[in-house]
């Protein structure tokens, strides 16, 4: 069965310092993964993904991640954070049986930036 | 383009009520995919509809059903609600074209509580 495990409930950074939310993997076949972000009382926002390709993917508001296959991982990083990048941020795969959009989700990494 | 759009936002029912909630997709988006969110559970999809047919469904018992329209849009229905069943309903809509390079987009979600 597929599945992502996010190790850190939270992961704390000051303001203008690099961030990584860290999302490991477990599939059968290819992955094909994502990161999405919910802020307080909204909906989840679409971040990046990964198909194929590329192991540096490229996505919204500065964020990155890189997909390593060798160690089953898909950390989420930006180069300097923002106050504003607080929030809830979750990890999700792709679960390929009996169907095409069912996403299995990781348990979610809170991240704090202070100023 | 306009989101996704959920309404209610917000609901309080009693246990043994129904609820119906509703999705409007993105305009040309053809899948609708349902998640719960709990803090206990995180995140679990519900049951996703392509061409008003479900084309998967997860580990939920039969109270939680869902339907889709010929103009794409939504409807998820909870039965004899029980305490348990208070979370936030994700809806999500993609283009749906059966492929791993689709993309869910979100919506505000729902909040639901069972007194």
């Amino acid at each position: 069965a597929q599945s992502v495990a996010q190790p850190e409930d939270q992961v704390n950074v000051a303001e203008g310092n690099p961030l990584t939310v860290k999302c490991t993997y477990s599939v059968s076949g290819n992955p094909y993964l994502f990161w999405y972000v919910q802020y307080p009382n909204r909906g989840l926002q679409f971040l990046l993904k990964y198909i194929t390709g590329d192991n540096l993917v490229k996505g919204s508001y500065g964020f990155e991640a890189e997909f390593n296959k060798s160690q089953t991982s898909f950390h989420l990083k930006k180069p300097s954070a923002l106050v504003s990048d607080s929030a809830l941020y979750f990890c999700a795969v792709r679960d390929g049986t009996g169907g095409y959009n069912k996403l299995i989700f990781g348990a979610g990494t809170r991240l704090a930036v202070h100023p | 383009k306009a989101g996704v759009t959920q309404t209610p936002r917000y609901l309080i029912k009693t246990r043994g009520q129904q609820v119906t909630l509703s999705c409007s997709p993105i305009s040309g988006h053809r899948s609708v995919s349902w998640y719960q969110q709990t803090p206990g559970q995180g995140l679990q999809f519900l049951f996703e509809y392509f061409s008003e047919t479900q084309r998967n469904k997860g580990n939920f018992p039969g109270r939680f059903s869902g339907r889709q329209f010929s103009n794409s849009r939504s409807e998820m229905n909870v039965s004899t609600l029980e305490l348990g069943d208070s979370a936030l309903y994700l809806c999500a809509s993609s283009i749906g074209t059966g492929t791993n390079t689709d993309t869910q987009y979100f919506g505000p979600g729902t909040r639901l509580t069972v007194l």
